[in-house]
């Protein structure tokens, strides 16, 4: 079965620092997806980033980057220059599409996020 | 697009009271989840459906949640009768197999007293 762990239940840095947010993924398939989502104050889920298991190439979006590495089953997530804004709960997740069709994410405990000015 | 549209927004019902969530996914979508959020469990998926047909209700807690979709444009998740551990935001997501993302809803805080 499907699972995803993140560590850091909160991590607590000051404006301006780098941070980088843990994610360990355990799956049987060889055909998946990692996904982050962050979920601010007001409480919605904000879509971040999709990556496929046969796709390797880290990605930057601005201050964000995200590295994915199939040997240790890791996909990180790194804020440069971290903002007040920025503070929100984290999550990471997978999803395991059967018969070529979706299916549900399976949702990692979450980090907290707070920055602090 | 409004995107996923979730209603209500809040929730606050007593212990034994029928409840029932409702979740218009983007058109176009095929698919459409329901999660639950709570402190203890996190986010965890209930079930969903694909064109409209139940496809894994495995995560449905008990016989007192049931769920349906009787058009591509509609689905409700209901509760009968409730109890305070049901207390949890809800949220609605719907997806296409062709892009593979998941747009959520905004959630709807349900509190049982």
């Amino acid at each position: 079965a499907q699972k995803v762990t993140q560590a850091q239940t909160e991590i607590s840095v000051v404006e301006k620092e780098d941070v980088t947010l843990d994610c360990v993924y355990e799956t049987r398939d060889t055909t998946y997806y990692l996904f982050w989502y962050k979920q601010p104050p007001s409480g919605e889920l904000v879509f971040l980033i999709r990556r496929n298991s046969f796709d390797e190439q880290n990605e930057i979006s601005g201050r964000y980057s995200w590295n994915f590495q199939k040997s240790t089953s890791s996909f990180n997530f790194t804020i440069t220059a971290s903002q007040v804004v920025d503070s929100a709960v984290y999550f990471c997740a997978l999803s395991e599409p059967t018969g070529g069709g979706a299916d549900g994410l399976t949702f990692g405990k979450g980090t907290h996020l707070i920055i602090q000015p | 697009d409004a995107g996923v549209i979730q209603s209500p927004r809040h929730e606050v019902t007593e212990m034994g009271q029928e409840v029932t969530l409702r979740c218009k996914p983007i058109s176009g979508h095929d698919y459409l989840f329901w999660y639950r959020q709570t402190m203890m469990r996190g986010l965890e998926l209930l079930i969903y459906f694909n064109n409209n047909v139940p496809i894994d209700d495995s995560g449905m807690p008990e016989d007192r949640f049931s769920a349906k979709m009787p058009n591509a444009s509609f689905s409700t998740l209901k509760i009968q009768p409730s109890e305070p551990r049901d207390s949890a935001v809800y949220f609605c997501a719907s997806s296409s197999v062709l892009l593979y993302g998941y747009t959520f809803g905004s959630g709807t805080r349900l509190t049982v007293v």
